[in-house]
């Protein structure tokens, strides 16, 4: 079965922090994304990778970074936390090796609630 | 820019009331679109992958549907377990860049 592994479920920081949110797979998924879900703005992409050391910016990469040094995981840096990253961030993960991104949906985990004080 | 617009924001149903959920979406090349349901606290969890117009998929009381503007959720004879928020996103290609509708809260009432 799909697994999708977030390290906390909830953090607690305060401004000006770095924080380390991981991400672990074991699905030999090629691409590994970071998501970040508000309110009324539903999720938008923050940094995506399609392979080892590989990583793109999504739609909302300011005050963020990632690193995937090994294949199952994918980590998000917050260089300097702010009040307004206070949010729920998912990791999700798709396209088995060999696969193909057309018909390979993403598998979520299930979130990490950080709130910046 | 791809656009995702999910219809109606929320829903409240009584148990075994049939009702559907409307996405549309207008993208430069559908590759494919996904519905997902999301319970309070968690990850979005995978239901559909929709290809091209006319095609439909089942699970359970679950029906999803595509047309080339819109996809339909439809939901059979709803139990309280249904409750729950249905996303839904469009993948128009490159390195699977997917964008999500904001997603339709249903309720289901005993």
């Amino acid at each position: 079965d799909v697994k999708v592994t977030q390290s906390s479920r909830y953090l607690v920081k305060r401004t000006g922090e770095k924080v380390f949110l991981e991400c672990v797979q074991d699905m030999d998924h090629e691409n590994m994304f970071w998501y970040r879900q508000d309110p009324g703005l539903g999720l938008r992409l923050i940094y995506f990778s399609y392979d080892v050391k590989m990583k793109e910016k999504g739609d909302i990469p300011e005050g963020y970074s990632v690193s995937r040094e090994k294949k199952e995981r994918f980590s998000l840096i917050l260089e300097s936390a702010s009040t307004n990253q206070t949010s729920m961030y998912l990791c999700a993960s798709s396209v088995p090796t060999g696969g193909s991104s057309y018909n390979s949906p993403l598998h979520f985990g299930n979130g990490t609630r950080l709130t910046v004080t | 820019e791809d656009q995702v617009t999910q219809s109606p924001e929320a829903l409240r149903l009584q148990e075994g009331e049939s009702s559907s959920l409307n996405c549309s979406y207008t993208v430069s090349g559908l590759r494919g679109l996904f519905w997902y349901r999301q319970d309070p606290g968690k990850g979005p969890e995978f239901l559909f992958t929709l290809y091209s117009a006319g095609e439909e998929k089942e699970k359970e009381r679950l029906k999803a549907t595509l047309t080339k503007k819109e996809s339909f959720l439809h939901i059979t004879a709803p139990k309280p377990e249904d409750s729950a928020t249905y996303l839904c996103a469009v993948y128009s290609g490159g390195y699977q860049k997917v964008t999500f509708g904001i997603g339709t809260k249903l309720q289901v009432i005993p």
